[in-house]
């Protein structure tokens, strides 16, 4: 079955980049996207992106696939306290059965 | 707001009873979802509806738990005969049809002693 990976910590400073890493085994994954939670709060959207794209811009998101190494990474530019969260990478196959990776919990210190 | 709703947010229970949870979806999502996380782990899939037929179900889904969606609108998660290893989020999420993303609602937490 599919198998998602991330590291599960990150600590950056205000106004760093921050980069969040995720990886994937089955090749086959048709979509992959970027989920944010808050504490006690459920699964917030961030961004999606195709398998057959290799980057997408949303303000400040960036969102990276390199397919042949199966590896998705999200960059959140100019990172700010709000953005303490953790972040979970999943992946879609066919039909309607989504991985969640363990997901990375981001600290962005003052 | 018209997000996703569960209801209740948190359930406290004995080993042994018997819960249930209630999802409402957006309106007009025709697809449903319920996951289970537990502490420090991302959601696992559960089980999946189109409307009122249920498509997809996990291996995790033992024959303790049952869902419904009777009438292609809210759903019902019920877990029979509760056990300490049932404790988690259960989070259902909602599509509509086409459509490849899915919108969360804020999870019901369950705590079994």
């Amino acid at each position: 079955g599919e198998d998602v990976e991330q590291s599960l910590f990150l600590s950056v400073r205000e106004g760093d980049s921050s980069v969040i890493n995720c990886t994937y085994t089955d090749s086959s994954s048709t979509y992959l996207y970027w989920y944010k939670q808050e504490p006690g709060a459920g699964l917030q959207l961030l961004t999606y992106i195709f398998s057959n794209m290799d980057m997408k811009q949303d303000q400040r998101l960036t969102v990276l696939l390199n397919k042949k190494d199966k590896h998705l990474s999200l960059r959140i530019a100019d990172t700010q306290t709000g953005d303490s969260a953790i972040y979970f990478c999943a992946v879609r196959k066919s039909g309607q059965n989504f991985v969640f990776g363990p997901g990375t919990r981001l600290s962005v210190l003052p | 707001d018209t997000g996703v709703s569960q209801d209740p947010r948190h359930k406290i229970t004995k080993r042994g009873q018997n819960v249930t949870f209630r999802c409402d979806p957006i309106s007009e999502h025709n697809r449903l979802y319920w996951y289970r996380q537990t502490l420090g782990q991302g959601p696992e899939f559960l089980t999946y509806f189109q409307n009122e037929a249920q498509l997809e179900k996990s291996r995790l889904l033992s024959d303790r738990f049952s869902a419904e969606r009777p009438k292609g609108s809210f759903s019902t998660l019920e877990i029979q005969r509760t056990e300490q290893g049932d404790s988690a989020m259960y989070l259902c999420a909602s599509s509509p049809q086409g459509a490849d993303t899915q919108y969360f609602g804020p999870g019901t937490r369950l705590t079994v002693l």
